[in-house]
């Protein structure tokens, strides 16, 4: 079945060091690969998205995320966390179900950043 | 350029009541899909709606039911409320389909929906 993998349900770094959420996907297809954060009590934002063109992707608040085909991985990080990077990450991919695109979404992962 | 609205972002029901949650997408966003966050089950697709016309449906029963009006706007309703029903709606629109175009989403804040 195609799918969207994201290792680690919580992930704790210290302020100041690298962050690497992973991701890994299932498709039989190139993908469009995004990665979403969500604040406490709030929707999802955009951080990333990659779609074509340049598999080193970089977005909002300092993150970046590559493409790699061979390993079907799109892990997203950070060089230098900060307290405020502490949310839910999920990235998502858009996947084919029944005949329909659709974004299909991880399970999400919890930074939490330690001062 | 207004993002999406959800209303209401606070809600408390008992089991067996029904509830009616809005969404206003961005402008010009024709599509509208839902989704239910729950921390055991994180993000589950609950439906599309596209041009007034439900497009893909989830995994989910007859209780959970949606619609979309001319102007875009969208409903979700649930009847006959369950304990489990209790989570996070999340409603997100995008320009297109999803699938189509970068496919990238909009989200609302939500509404929090309590079931006692």
């Amino acid at each position: 079945a195609q799918s969207v993998t994201q290792l680690g349900s919580h992930v704790s770094v210290s302020e100041g060091a690298l962050v690497l959420l992973r991701c890994n996907y299932s498709s039989s297809v190139p993908p469009y690969l995004f990665w979403y954060v969500q604040y406490p009590n709030q929707g999802l934002q955009l951080l990333l998205k990659y779609t074509t063109g340049a598999t080193l992707v970089k977005g909002i608040n300092g993150f970046e995320a590559e493409f790699k085909k061979s390993e079907t991985s799109f892990h997203l990080t950070k060089p230098s966390a900060h307290m405020s990077d502490a949310a839910e990450y999920f990235c998502a991919v858009i996947l084919n179900s029944g005949g329909y695109q659709k974004v299909t979404f991880g399970t999400g992962t919890k930074l939490q950043v330690i001062p | 350029k207004a993002g999406v609205t959800q209303t209401p972002r606070y809600l408390i029901k008992t089991r067996g009541q029904q509830v009616t949650l809005s969404c206003s997408p961005i402008s010009g966003h024709r599509s509208v899909s839902w989704y239910q966050q729950t921390p055991g089950q994180g993000l589950q697709f609950l439906f599309e709606y596209f041009s007034e016309t439900q497009r893909n449906k989830g995994n989910f029963p007859g209780r959970f039911s949606g619609r979309q009006f001319s102007n875009s706007r969208s409903e979700m309703n649930v009847s006959t409320l369950e304990l489990g029903d209790s989570a996070l709606y999340l409603c997100a629109s995008s320009p297109r389909r999803q699938g189509a175009g970068t496919g990238e989403l909009f989200f609302g804040e939500g509404s929090r929906l309590t079931v006692l």
